[in-house]
């Protein structure tokens, strides 16, 4: 079946850093990939996806890019924000049939200190 | 209304009770979504309406759970004697269509907190 492997957390950074946070999936068909965003106290808000292979997904100067040939969607930032401490999940959707259900990864904590 | 809403937002109950937690989705949004987040499990898809079809309730963990949606709008998930393992913050989502457009974004609720005791 369809499964998602984040990297284990959480992650502690300085403001201003170089965020990576890596994502692998394992999918049968075409999937969609997701970075879905859970900041403290409120609920899941996605963050950018991509829909093909190559893809380029950004918003809010986070990105990731679907690589077909390594099944990965790493989300960066070049310069994180204390307002990016956040728990992040990478997802898929596999569009097969009609159910579009979303499979997650574990998330990933991430707490940025001034 | 705007967003997806849910109550309650906060339920304690006692081990063997009945629960039933409700989402109202986004107007017009025709597919519904229920997952279950846990510290154990992460977030685990557990049901899907899209319209009048029948519902995917291939990710229900048990025959305690059941979910309906009336009138195609409001859908209410029920936990019959719920167990400690229940506690969970369960999320509503809603999209506009699945038809075949891949990347429809699903819009969550902020979900409803369980904890049994």
């Amino acid at each position: 079946g369809d499964s998602v492997t984040q990297m284990e957390g959480p992650v502690t950074l300085s403001e201003e850093a170089f965020l990576t946070i890596n994502c692998t999936y394992t999918a049968t068909g075409y999937p969609s990939l997701f970075w879905y965003v859970q900041y403290p106290g409120e609920g899941l808000q996605l963050l950018l996806k991509a829909t093909k292979a190559d893809d380029k997904g950004s918003n809010k100067g986070f990105e990731a890019t679907y690589r077909k040939e390594t099944t990965s969607f790493h989300l960066e930032k070049g310069s994180v924000q204390v307002s990016d401490s956040a728990v992040y999940f990478c997802a898929l959707s596999d569009f097969t049939g009609a159910n579009s259900k979303l499979t997650f990864g574990k998330g990933i904590t991430l707490s940025v200190r001034p | 209304g705007a967003g997806v809403s849910q109550s309650p937002s906060n339920k304690v109950t006692e081990k063997g009770k009945d629960v039933e937690l409700r989402c109202d989705p986004i107007s017009g949004h025709t597919a519904l979504y229920w997952y279950r987040q846990s510290l154990g499990q992460g977030l685990e898809f557990l049901i899907y309406f899209q319209g009048n079809s029948a519902p995917d309730k291939s990710g229900l963990p048990s025959d305690r759970f059941s979910a309906e949606r009336t009138g195609g709008s409001v859908s209410t998930l029920t936990i019959q004697r719920t167990q400690q393992e229940d506690s969970a913050v369960y999320l509503c989502a809603s999209i506009g269509s699945t038809s075949g457009n891949p990347g429809y974004t699903q819009y969550f609720g902020p979900g409803t907190r369980l904890t049994v005791l």
